[in-house]
């Protein structure tokens, strides 16, 4: 069956510092996939996806590309801001599950100035 | 335009007492998803719809749980009786379709049973 691992947090860094967030996945068919970002005492929202092989998403500075060969869609920022702490979620959408969503169990991240 | 909407945002009852949470969709959104989210078990799926019709509820805990998409646009949670180990906080979201990918959520209610 489809599955999302995702690092273990929580993950504590010094603003401007560089992020990385892994996250693997199985799937039966195709999948489409997403980072997803939950701030504090709010639902999740949608960060980028990527839907085919190779394809690189991105948004407010954070990036991720989907390796087919590694089974992989790692989560990047250059620079992070205290405004990033929050907890992300990696998650895949299967159409042979009818494109509902597989989530990672979310790695905190928690900026300090 | 405005994002699903969930009511209440926080609840606290007493073990025993019933439970209505509630979620309006996206307009123009027909799939609906409940779930779960706790310190232990992270984000569950408990039940979808899909044009109003419940297409799998195998996350539905017990049967204490029921859940109902009445129109197009809402949907309810029910819990009856609640027990302490249901406090969490519960989101609804919603999609166009089986087509796209992308879920929206609400905000969530956080419920607390003592």
């Amino acid at each position: 069956g489809d599955s999302v691992t995702q690092m273990e947090g929580p993950v504590t860094l010094s603003e401007e510092a560089f992020l990385t967030i892994n996250c693997t996945y199985t799937a039966t068919g195709y999948p489409s996939l997403f980072w997803y970002v939950q701030y504090p005492g709010e639902g999740l929202q949608l960060l980028l996806k990527a839907t085919k092989a190779d394809d690189k998403g991105s948004n407010k500075g954070f990036e991720a590309t989907y390796r087919k060969e590694t089974t992989s869609f790692h989560l990047e920022k250059g620079s992070v801001q205290v405004s990033d702490s929050a907890v992300y979620f990696c998650a895949l959408s299967d159409p042979s599950e009818a494109n509902n969503l597989f989530f990672g169990t979310g790695t905190r991240l928690t900026v300090i100035p | 335009d405005a994002g699903v909407i969930q009511s209440p945002r926080h609840e606290v009852t007493e073990m025993g007492q019933e439970v209505t949470l509630r979620c309006k969709l996206i307009s123009g959104h027909n799939s609906l998803f409940w779930y779960r989210q706790t310190m232990m078990r992270g984000l569950e799926l408990l039940i979808y719809f899909n044009n109003n019709v419940p297409i799998d509820d195998s996350g539905m805990p017990e049967d204490r749980f029921s859940a109902k998409m009445p129109n197009a646009s809402f949907s309810t949670l029910k819990i009856q009786p609640s027990e302490p180990r249901d406090s969490a906080v519960y989101f609804c979201a919603s999609r166009v379709g089986t087509g796209e990918e992308t879920q929206y959520f609400g905000p969530g209610t956080r419920l607390l049973v003592l």
